[in-house]
């Protein structure tokens, strides 16, 4: 099963605000991934953070590694209508056959009000 | 340049049925997977195919469910039968491998196939 914790669940705000979401895990990764999904589609590769503490910038994106290799954030500044979906974070442990394997969290489903 | 191409789109069956996916990688792409996502969850890795060898099925369960990559490129999932909790949707993505970092190891999904089972 999958070992991320992601939250809020879901997030409603008014165009131009800022977001920020977070994800834990029980388990230390190595990667951390923040992916968005628009309906009937699959996921968006959006940052990939490679390092403990950094801090990874795409336009109005913003996201951190935690210090601990345990918890990660994205921060999206300014929302417009076209931010809406659902944002997964995802992390990747190195080792054997599973170097690479991807575990995704639950996901943040963010509406954004015009 | 083509993304990653899943068909069908939808399916509906009858449970005890048998149903095939069919993903069609980027072209040059080594490594494929497959992932089982459910309404309101991530997906979660199904297999992956470093090009026609399957090196992570651990989550696949092999009693219904079965795929394969023959020369490679193409792959086709199948469950058989079908169950009323099979009903999900499986995604496919490919990456050039999954060393190193970006661009390498980036994974690009396709669409979906949604499927469900009455």
């Amino acid at each position: 099963g999958q070992q991320l914790n992601q939250s809020p669940q879901s997030m409603f705000i008014q165009e131009g605000e800022d977001v920020s979401m977070n994800c834990t895990s029980s388990s230390i990764f190595n990667t951390w991934l923040w992916y968005k999904q628009d309906p009937g589609e699959g996921p968006v590769l959006l940052i990939a953070l490679y390092k403990a503490g950094e801090l990874t910038s795409n336009g109005r994106l913003t996201a951190q590694f935690g210090i601990t290799r345990k918890d990660s954030f994205l921060n999206i500044s300014a929302s417009i209508p076209s931010d809406v979906g659902i944002y997964f974070c995802a992390g990747t442990t190195a080792g054997g056959t599973s170097y690479g394997k991807l575990t995704f969290g639950q996901g943040t489903i963010l509406t954004v009000h015009p | 340049e083509a993304g990653v191409v899943q068909s069908p789109r939808y399916k509906i069956i009858e449970k005890k049925q048998p149903v095939a996916f069919w993903c069609n990688p980027i072209s040059g792409h080594n490594t494929l997977y497959w992932y089982l996502q459910n309404l309101g969850q991530g997906p979660e890795l199904l297999i992956r195919y470093e090009n026609e060898e399957a090196v992570d099925d651990s989550q696949l369960p092999k009693d219904r469910f079965s795929a394969e990559r023959l020369k490679g490129v193409d792959s086709t999932l199948k469950i058989q039968p079908a169950e009323l909790g099979d009903s999900a949707v499986y995604l496919c993505a490919s990456s050039l491998g999954v060393w190193g970092t970006l661009p390498d190891n980036e994974q690009f999904f396709g669409p979906g196939t949604r499927l469900t089972v009455l």
